[in-house]
């Protein structure tokens, strides 16, 4: 069974700094997708970036970022220049084909942005 | 595009009341699903549905009950409410058959049953 574990319950990061968020994932497939999702305090889900895992370069999304390791099972997330709109629920999510549709959260990290 | 709506955003029961938490889309999305997310163990699926008048089970799909009669609308039933079943409900949907596709997530609705 497809495993998601983010180890880190609570982080926090000065306004302006970067911070990075770790996402370990377990999966005997070889072609899957990983997401990050934030949710702000208002609850909704929003989609932050998302990888192929068959593509090697690492997305990007303005201050987002990811280091993609596949042969670690490793997915940990960037945000550069953080701003307090940052603060937010972050978790990571894996997805299949084949896996009818179904997205494995982990447990979430809170991020919260120290002014 | 009102995109995923929920509701009710809140509701309180009492143990063994029943009720329908109603989630419709209106993007043509084929695919629907519900999670719950609970304190400490992220969302996890109840069930989903790739079209209408197909449904299936998710991770944790006992006490609940879906139909899929429309391709807008998939609603959640609650048949006798029990105090492990609060939590934050949420539906979800996408375009079916490519696993890169955005879910894309209602508001929520908070249910507390006492």
């Amino acid at each position: 069974a497809q495993t998601v574990t983010q180890s880190q319950p609570e982080m926090s990061v000065q306004e302006a700094e970067t911070v990075t968020l770790s996402c370990t994932y377990d999966t005997s497939e070889s072609d899957y997708y990983l997401f990050w999702y934030k949710q702000p305090p208002s609850r909704q889900m929003i989609l932050v970036i998302r990888q192929e895992a068959y593509k090697q370069q690492n997305a990007t999304e303005n201050r987002f970022s990811v280091n993609f390791q596949k042969a670690a099972k490793s997915f940990s997330l960037k945000i550069s220049d953080s701003q307090l709109g940052d603060a937010a629920m972050y978790f990571c999510a894996y997805r299949y084909p084949g896996g009818n549709e179904k997205l494995t959260f982990g447990t979430g990290t809170r991020l919260t942005i120290i002014p | 595009n009102a995109g995923v709506t929920q509701t009710p955003k809140f509701q309180v029961l009492k143990t063994g009341q029943s009720m329908t938490l109603q989630c419709a889309q209106d993007m043509n999305h084929e695919y629907m699903s519900w999670y719950r997310q609970d304190p400490g163990m992220g969302l996890r699926l109840i069930h989903y549905s790739v079209g209408a008048g197909i449904t299936d089970q998710g991770e944790v799909p006992n006490g609940y009950n879906v139909s899929r009669s429309t391709t807008e609308d998939f609603p959640l039933r609650l048949l006798s409410a029990a105090p492990s079943q609060t939590s934050v409900y949420f539906c979800a949907s996408s375009p079916w058959g490519d696993s890169r596709n955005e879910q894309f997530f209602g508001p929520g609705t908070r249910l507390t049953v006492l």
